[in-house]
């Protein structure tokens, strides 16, 4: 079945630090990946839709100038949290969706970011 | 997309039948009835998706009822790997569109 691989899954650094997250679509095309975040003992929370070619979209109250996004080719998305504060410590997982046919969302294993 | 209801939680003995039930009152025709779990510390994990007619795969049954307001999702012979958060989610089945994710049932399967 289709598989999203999400890299890192585990990221501890310093305050003041930026992260990138890689999400790929290991064997689909994705022209739309999504971005959540999930802090403890809550659901997951969509931060962004990124959109291959184009600016991401980003959910009211999401930085865009904090959660950089890009969607540079079919099958990789990019997050980087800048300059990353103890706030942004959470659960960073993404999902795609094979753009052929009606195909369910397929999500990556996440990322735990700890930043100190 | 129409909301959902699921209880927050619910026990289930090893190799029994966990029944799943989730509450859509709200649901448009176009609309289908998906399924996912997530397991502790991992994302989530598609399970099954249905419009209208009971679906089967290898992992779990779905049944809807007739009017389409309400659904099970049905775990035959449920293994101690099969605890998780369960997410029942209503949507229109086409391009781009993400999930929203409600609170979800916290299934324990119990030895």
């Amino acid at each position: 079945g289709a598989v999203v691989s999400q890299h890192p899954s585990w990221v501890i650094c310093k305050s003041g630090t930026s992260v990138k997250i890689e999400c790929r679509s290991l064997d689909f095309q994705a022209t739309t990946m999504f971005w959540y975040r999930q802090f403890p003992k809550q659901s997951l929370m969509l931060m962004a839709t990124s959109n291959e070619g184009s600016k991401a979209t980003y959910e009211q109250g999401v930085e865009k100038d904090k959660f950089l996004i890009n969607h540079a080719s079919l099958t990789l998305s990019t997050l980087t949290v800048t300059s990353a504060h103890p706030e942004d410590s959470s659960f960073y997982i993404c999902s795609a969706r094979d753009s052929r046919g009606n195909q369910p969302q397929h999500f990556g294993d996440g990322t735990r970011l700890s930043i100190l | 997309d129409a909301k959902t209801t699921q209880p927050p939680s619910m026990d289930c003995a090893e190799g029994r039948a966990a029944n799943l039930p989730c509450n859509h009152s709200t649901i448009s025709g176009n609309e289908y009835v998906y399924w996912y779990r997530q397991i502790h510390s991992q994302g989530p994990q598609y399970i099954i998706h249905g419009l209208k007619n009971n679906e089967t795969n290898e992992m779990a049954s779905l049944i809807i009822t007739e009017d389409r307001k309400s659904s099970t999702l049905i775990l035959p012979h449920a293994t101690l790997r099969d605890t998780a958060v369960y997410y029942c989610i209503v949507r229109v089945a086409d391009a781009g569109n993400m999930l929203t994710f409600g609170g979800g049932t916290r299934l324990m399967v119990k030895p």
